[in-house]
């Protein structure tokens, strides 16, 4: 299985600053065929589904704010939020859909600082 | 585009977990989607069950491939998980979701269902 590690666990971050998570997988989920990245990010808040938030690791989801942005390609890839709003509090999980089963990583917990 | 889980809110050890996702707004039999089930324990991270398509063969987790059953009737529009055997490991919410055809991530998502196994 592929194994997709975030840092940090957890994160405070001042309103309207920049807030960013890493996510590193076991082995790359770069396809060389179509060199794309099998990454995606999303976002969970209280009581909440999951939301799609990116997608081929930088794609953003129709409707998702452009202070979202993600980059990276092999095993290193990184979320941003540009300026963050109080409605992203909320946690952030990376998911590889490289090969199956698809493996998700533990978590990052965005709080207010 | 809508998702639906339903099914018994508690399961005694060692029964069978049952649960369905009734889909409205997109056709289970559509060429251009997959349907899959994820999972949450209380508190924890997710982790993927499985993934059907509506004419082929269903694709599972390994961890839990024995245990696991998921189904599609398309006459209801709706896509099924039986998860046997369970013990209080399997006490979590229980999602289905969306994913289009040849890639793995997750596009709409149900709102999950609570399941907790007890005696």
């Amino acid at each position: 299985d592929i194994v997709m590690t975030q840092s940090p666990d957890s994160l405070a971050v001042s309103l309207g600053e920049r807030a960013t998570i890493s996510c590193k997988s076991s082995r790359s989920v770069l396809y060389s065929s179509n060199n794309k990245n099998y990454l995606a990010w999303y976002q969970q808040r209280p009581g909440q589904p999951p939301k799609l938030l990116i997608y081929w690791a930088s794609t953003r989801e129709s409707g998702v704010p452009d202070r979202f942005s993600g980059s990276g390609s092999g095993t290193d890839f990184t979320l941003t939020i540009s300026s963050l709003q109080a409605e992203d509090v909320a946690v952030y999980y990376c998911q590889q859909y490289y090969t199956t089963p698809y493996t998700f990583g533990q978590g990052t917990k965005l709080e207010i600082k | 585009l809508q998702l639906q889980e339903s099914g018994p809110g508690l399961v005694k050890p060692s029964e069978t977990l049952s649960l369905t996702c009734t889909v409205s707004g997109a056709s289970i039999s559509s060429s251009s989607f997959y349907w899959g089930w994820i999972r949450q324990p209380p508190g924890e991270g997710l982790e993927w069950i499985g993934t059907i398509y509506y004419s082929g063969s269903p694709y599972y987790t390994p961890s839990l491939k024995s245990r696991v059953t998921i189904s599609v009737d398309t006459s209801k529009n709706q896509f099924s998980l039986k998860l046997s055997s369970v013990t209080a490991a399997d006490t979590a919410v229980y999602y289905c979701a969306r994913l289009l055809v040849n890639v793995g991530y997750f596009d709409y998502w149900g709102q999950g269902t609570l399941v907790t196994v007890s005696s």
